[in-house]
């Protein structure tokens, strides 16, 4: 069956443009997860759904990051005045479920030039 | 705050060799451990896992053991392939309040020779 999809798979953005990354995840999961993950570092929590209601956001680096799940499917995880320290790689998961088996997508690698 | 903390890579090694990854972590409580991997172009896949001490988890001839009194929770396998040439990340979780989000360690990347 489909994985967790995300897009674009790159993005890239000059200094000051707003973003915006969309994750799908598998069908019927409850859990959505946000993640960052710099250069040859592992991946950060951003922000935590359990269907439309974001429960933990305590990872959003600034108030230029913004998450929603308005739905309890699709999530967007948008970036307002991106600066260069944003350039990463952003990672959705999703699960059944808290505490069951987390699914990643591949996740969208973000330049900001 | 919660912590990991991987050996250093990368790791190369030849076919057949075995393999360790050293993981330790700084934790209060009791927290799941997990072993998560991911291949050239692919997303992050859960390797294996532990919840409690002295639980071993394995997958795919992977193993580790939650190793409470040394805080450690080191991947081995007895017989690399080129095929488990990936970066490899420790993760733990404390699950509070229903959200499992997962604290990783930096990774380390392997290579296998043939």
């Amino acid at each position: 069956g489909a994985g967790v999809s995300q897009s674009p798979r790159y993005k890239v953005a000059k200094r000051g443009q707003d973003v915006a990354l969309r994750c799908d995840p598998i069908s019927g999961h409850v859990s959505l997860f946000w993640y960052q993950q710099a250069l040859g570092q592992g991946p950060e929590f951003l922000t935590y759904f359990q269907n439309e209601a974001q429960l933990d956001k305590s990872g959003l680096p600034s108030d230029r990051f913004f998450a929603e799940r308005p739905e309890g499917s699709v999530s967007t995880l948008k970036i307002q005045r991106t600066q260069q320290e944003d350039s990463a790689v952003y990672l959705c998961a999703s699960s059944k479920r808290s505490s069951e088996k987390l699914f990643f997508g591949s996740g969208t690698q973000l330049s900001v030039l | 705050g919660d912590s990991v903390t991987q050996m250093e890579g990368p790791v190369t090694l030849s076919e057949e060799a075995f393999l360790t990854i050293n993981c330790t972590y700084t934790a209060t409580g009791y927290p799941s451990l997990f072993w998560y991997v991911q291949y050239p172009g692919e997303g992050l896949q859960l390797l294996l896992k532990a919840t409690k001490a002295d639980d071993k988890g394995s997958n795919k001839g992977f193993e580790a053991t939650y190793r409470k009194e040394t805080t450690s929770f080191h991947l081995e396998k007895g017989s690399v392939q080129v095929s488990d040439s990936a970066v490899y990340f420790c993760a733990l979780t404390k699950g509070q309040g229903g959200s499992e989000k997962l604290v990783f360690g930096k990774g380390t990347k392997l290579t296998v020779n043939p």
